[in-house]
């Protein structure tokens, strides 16, 4: 069966360090998205990407960087862990702009930046 | 700007008793889609439905129900005879037309009590 995975599921990091985490979907999706979960925030949207070589910066995009170098991944990337992003943080893909199809979320991962 | 407000930050009842979520939403778009996610306490987002603006039915699904009012901005979600399973934090999402982004309302924890 076709689905998305996220690795690692949890993450204990130290401030400044540079953290990737890793998204990869099987369902050969084009559109690809990262989000942070918090707690009175609900998902906020980090970087998404409509295909390869295509990323864009979402709501909160500062301090993470994404590339698109194939089809099946999209790594998000902490440049400098700080501890404003400790959160869980959720990939996403869906298979296409017309109709709106619904997306598919991986399991999540927990990331504390201490 | 799109916006997302779940004004119920939780939700307790007791099993078998009714229960309205509500979902209000800003947007200046004419067309655009509205979604409904269940997260459950292992984390995973569930997908629950889509609807776009187009098509103010409502809709049932077993226990669970939605009813969309464009006049009123507002897609809320009810469930009938609640369960514990039903306990989760539940979000409702508002997607602009062609980008598949979700726009997040902060969620509302529903915690169903035997």
């Amino acid at each position: 069966d076709a689905e998305i995975t996220q690795s690692p599921r949890h993450k204990i990091t130290e401030t400044g360090r540079q953290v990737t985490l890793a998204c990869h979907q099987t369902w050969n999706h084009n559109n690809m998205f990262w989000y942070r979960q918090d707690l009175g925030h609900g998902l906020r949207l980090i970087h998404y990407s409509y295909g390869v070589q295509d990323t864009n910066k979402g709501e909160v995009s500062d301090g993470y960087s994404v590339s698109r170098s194939n089809t099946e991944d999209l790594p998000l990337t902490l440049e400098s862990a700080a501890s404003s992003q400790t959160s869980v943080y959720f990939c996403a893909s869906s298979e296409a702009t017309m109709g709106q199809e619904k997306a598919f979320f991986g399991q999540g991962t927990r990331l504390t930046v201490v | 700007a799109q916006k997302v407000t779940q004004a119920q930050t939780e939700i307790s009842v007791v099993e078998k008793e009714d229960v309205t979520l509500d979902c209000v939403y800003e947007t200046r778009d004419t067309t655009y889609y509205l979604f409904w996610y269940k997260q459950p306490p292992s984390g995973e987002l569930v997908f629950l439905i889509r609807r776009n603006s187009f098509d103010e039915q409502n809709e049932i699904s077993g226990r669970y129900s939605w009813n969309f009012q464009k006049s009123t901005s507002s897609f809320n979600f009810t469930i009938t005879a609640s369960q514990v399973v039903d306990s989760a934090v539940y979000f409702c999402a508002l997607s602009e037309l062609n980008t598949d982004k979700l726009i997040f309302g902060t969620g509302t924890r529903l915690q169903v009590f035997p």
